[in-house]
């Protein structure tokens, strides 16, 4: 068990909807991660938030959004979901940044599974 | 972003060790070396990570070479829980926002 911890576990829903994925990190930890992981595809990062900041984007289209709310936890908001957006979502946490130095291991979740029909 | 290169696959046999390597000669010299290892169906976890010395932890061993330009990360003895994918990721230490994976190295160990 990682102490991270995922909602939900699997979600199916059609085209076109609008889902949210929650993620609770590990206590203590400040920075949230999200990546997507299509099947046989590799992990694909997707936004990074820290102590309620975003500090880094990656592959995250425009009808996707994040934010980390004041007690750290986060969501993930996927919109106008494509038959394509169907991945597992992980969700990963780490301590941040201590002394000017990013440090830490990430901690992933079990990830959400998403299906989109 | 500096750039790792892993091969798509190795085979290991069980209880034999398994040297899993990555080259990274475009690495700074703040970047830190880390592995991530991910069981199937499972979220990735973490292995371990150096920057410049050898490291040793209770699941791996990682060997830096002195230029820093590749590492090699260890199994002592291979079980068959360790097959996995073996992702190996470079991450600056001072300024670094994001954690970003590559296709890693598929390891699929032998009774």
């Amino acid at each position: 068990d990682s102490g991270v911890t995922q909602t939900p576990k699997h979600l199916i829903t059609a085209t076109g909807q609008r889902v949210t994925l929650r993620c609770s990190p590990r206590s203590g930890d400040l920075s949230v991660y999200w990546y997507q992981q299509s099947l046989d595809q590799g992990l694909q990062f997707l936004i990074h938030y820290y102590n309620g900041e975003e500090r880094a984007k990656g592959n995250i289209l425009e009808r996707f959004s994040a934010q980390q709310f004041p007690d750290l936890h986060s969501e993930l908001n996927l919109s106008s979901l494509e038959l394509g957006d169907s991945a597992l979502y992980f969700c990963a946490s780490s301590v941040g940044i201590s002394g000017g130095v990013n440090t830490g291991e990430l901690f992933f979740g079990e990830g959400s599974r998403l299906t989109v029909l | 972003d500096a750039k790792t290169t892993q091969p798509n696959s190795m085979e290991s046999n069980e209880e034999e060790p398994v040297h899993l390597p990555c080259n990274h000669s475009t690495i700074s010299g703040t970047d830190y070396i880390h592995w991530y290892r991910q069981l199937p169906s499972q979220g990735p976890e973490y292995v371990i990570h150096g920057l410049t010395s050898n490291v040793n932890n209770r699941m791996a061993s990682l060997a830096i070479a002195e230029d820093r330009k590749s590492s090699t990360l260890i199994l002592h003895r291979a079980t068959l829980r360790d097959a996995a994918v073996y992702y190996c990721i470079l991450r600056d230490g001072g300024n670094n926002n994001d954690m970003r994976f590559g296709a890693g190295t598929r390891l699929t160990v032998k009774p």
